[in-house]
């Protein structure tokens, strides 16, 4: 069974704060791809990156940054001194080769206050 | 470029109705998937088309079904309307040649069942 854990439901924090958002999934495929989006108050999902299983590197864009470990089948999602502007849920997600279907997690509400 | 477009943007309904919804994928996508979003359950996938036939499908009743013409716009259907099946109804294209293209999303039909 493929499954998506993100468990935090809510994060605030104070702009210019740094926040890490958690994800793990679970599959036993051993070719898959990971996903963040962010879903602003506009409800339309935004896509934030892609990896997959066989890149651990992680990236770097901007303020944001993500941690792929497979050893904790783990794929977080770091942002450097938070924004008001990233406020908005943020989903993990899992999708494998050739099933056109992709596990979402629950999602983390962020709010940043100024 | 337009994005992904979803019709109507809100929609109330009683129990045992039936119901329509609308996607209008980005030019050159062939790929179009449907996704419910609940409070709490994240989003759960329902169904996927491409060049108008299903290429996967989720754990969704017989009243969930779906269809994708030609020009590959996409509508969804929910006969005999529940309490439960209130929710917001994402659709997202791709271009669909590969299994792990990112997904491009529109702002969601909020339905609401009364």
């Amino acid at each position: 069974a493929q499954k998506v854990t993100q468990a935090q439901t809510e994060i605030s924090v104070v702009e210019k704060e740094d926040v890490t958002l958690d994800c793990v999934y679970e599959t036993r495929d051993t070719t898959y791809y990971l996903f963040w989006y962010k879903q602003p108050p506009s409800g339309e999902l935004v896509f934030l990156i892609r990896r997959n299983s066989f890149d651990e590197q992680n990236e770097i864009s901007g303020r944001y940054s993500w941690n792929f470990q497979k050893s904790t089948s783990s794929f977080n999602f770091t942002i450097t001194a938070s924004q008001v502007v990233d406020s908005a849920v943020y989903f993990c997600a899992l999708t494998t080769s050739g099933t056109y279907k992709y596990i979402f997690g629950t999602g983390t509400r962020l709010k940043v206050l100024a | 470029k337009a994005g992904v477009t979803q019709t109507p943007r809100y929609l109330i309904k009683t129990r045992g109705q039936q119901v329509t919804l609308s996607c209008s994928p980005i030019s050159g996508h062939r790929s179009v998937s449907w996704y419910q979003q609940t409070p709490g359950q994240g989003l759960q996938f329902l169904f996927e088309y491409f060049s108008e036939t299903q290429r996967n499908k989720g754990n969704f009743p017989g009243r969930f079904s779906g269809r994708q013409f030609s020009n590959s716009r996409s509508e969804m259907n929910v006969s005999t309307l529940e309490l439960g099946d209130s929710a917001l109804y994402l659709c997202a294209s791709s271009l669909g040649g590969l299994p792990y293209e990112k997904l491009f999303f529109g702002s969601g039909t909020q339905l609401s069942v009364l």
